[in-house]
């Protein structure tokens, strides 16, 4: 079965480093969501590309995280510098056109722990 | 108010029981998505539905929309079962989600 691959799927680091987290999604998808996962707010949408190009970005904080596409094949989340308030799990997902009637396929997630 | 209301929000169970949990929304929708998390795993997409009833082995997920209101059945429910089961909907250009019911099946 195809897969979104994220990696890595777990990070450990102290606060001020960057965090680059990167998915690859279903060959063929041409959406691609970011999204964050806290015990406190849930899931919570922080980006997505269709077509590789960024439509929404509303829920990132935009002054530390930036997300891109630089090709159909990887899609990238970076944090810098990093904060303890970022410590999260991150799920990239993909699907095909509009994602809000077409089902999404989510990865493993990254587990990222800012001490 | 949550836009997305999940209930309830923890659920036991004992092997073979019947299990429903609610999902009400407020806002416009184009479909309405069930995803399933195991403990420390992935998510899963258990079902995404505009208007009636779908069914997949043991689950069974409804919606009404003049209601705004969908529930997931589980049949004979089983410990593989565990898991927190999240209610999301399409609105606009983005899925909102509610807050998960955490569903524990005994043996």
């Amino acid at each position: 079965d195809a897969r979104v691959t994220q990696t890595p799927r777990h990070k450990v680091t102290e606060m001020g480093q960057e965090v680059t987290m990167r998915c690859q999604p279903i060959l063929g998808h041409n959406t691609v969501f970011w999204y964050r996962q806290t015990m406190m707010q849930g899931l919570e949408l922080l980006a997505y590309f269709r077509n590789r190009a960024p439509l929404d970005d509303s829920g990132m904080p935009k002054d530390r995280f930036s997300a891109e596409m630089p090709d159909a094949t990887l899609a990238t989340l970076k944090i810098q510098p990093s904060e303890p308030r970022d410590s999260a799990v991150y799920f990239c997902a993909s699907g095909y056109q509009t994602y809000s009637n077409q089902p999404q396929h989510f990865g493993d997630g990254t587990r990222l722990s800012i001490l | 108010k949550n836009e997305v209301e999940q209930s309830p929000q923890n659920l036991t169970a004992q092997e073979g029981e019947f299990i429903t949990i609610n999902c009400s929304y407020s806002v416009g929708i184009s479909a309405l998505h069930w995803l399933q998390q195991h403990p420390g795993g992935g998510i899963v997409s258990l079902f995404m539905l505009s208007s009636g009833k779908k069914k997949h082995g043991r689950l069974i997920a409804t919606i009404n929309i003049q209601e705004k209101h969908s529930s997931l059945h589980i049949t004979a429910s089983h410990p593989r079962d565990s898991a927190v089961y999240i209610c999301a909907v399409g609105s606009t250009d983005k899925l909102i989600f509610g807050t998960g019911t955490r569903l524990q099946v005994f043996p």
